[in-house]
């Protein structure tokens, strides 16, 4: 079945860092990918996506790149801010059953001034 | 513009209570719908999906149930709590006809607390 592994936490770096997690995932046929933000106490939003191969989704300053030859859809950010503060899940989204999302166990990020 | 609306946003129940948390869209029409669970500190876990009217999926063998009465409707209910029913549950749905490309909408969230 699909899975999504993604860098453990807590990740915590100071304001004007540059960030970068981990998503690889295992899925067959050609998954959708997203990334999607936490904040504290509330439900997960879209961050970005991507949907084929070799696509690259950006928001907000934050990049990843859909790469098919190592299966992976690394989150980045130049410089984070305080803001970004906030728990980071990758996702496939296969498609057959109703397109079901698969997600990783989220990164929590701390941004400290 | 489309909405997502679930309740409520706290509960804390006695183990072998009965639950039911509802989710309401709005703005759109044949939404998929889905029922995610989140334990503390993990990611999420796909609980019922749901295509239309009438139909559910589920993904885990457990004690919750699901029902979708109307179309923009979507329940979720268990006759008996068990302490491991402790989590934050999210509704979200999605536009049918995207295929696999379009995202998840998620609702705020139900935090549940089995006592």
């Amino acid at each position: 079945g699909n899975s999504v592994t993604q860098m453990e936490g807590p990740v915590t770096l100071s304001e004007e860092a540059f960030l970068t997690i981990n998503c690889t995932y295992t899925a067959t046929g050609y998954p959708s990918l997203f990334w999607y933000v936490q904040y504290p106490g509330e439900g997960l939003q879209l961050l970005l996506k991507a949907t084929k191969a070799d696509d690259k989704g950006s928001n907000k300053g934050f990049e990843a790149t859909y790469r098919k030859e190592t299966t992976s859809f690394h989150l980045e950010k130049g410089s984070v801010q305080v803001s970004d503060s906030a728990v980071y899940f990758c996702a496939l989204r296969g498609n057959t059953n109703a397109g079901k999302s698969t997600f990783g166990d989220g990164t929590t990020l701390t941004v400290k001034p | 513009s489309q909405t997502i609306h679930q309740w409520p946003a706290t509960l804390v129940q006695p183990v072998g209570s009965p639950l039911s948390l509802e989710c309401t869209v709005e703005g759109t029409s044949n939404p998929n719908l889905y029922w995610y669970r989140q334990a503390a500190g993990r990611g999420l876990q796909l609980l019922f999906y749901s295509v239309g009217i009438g139909q559910i999926s589920s993904e885990v063998p457990q004690n919750l149930s699901a029902s979708r009465p109307q179309d923009r409707q979507f329940i979720l209910s268990s006759k008996k709590l068990l302490l491991s029913d402790s989590g934050f549950y999210l509704c979200a749905w999605s536009v049918p006809d995207r295929g696999n490309t379009g995202e998840l909408f998620f609702g705020e969230g139900s935090r549940l607390t089995v006592l």
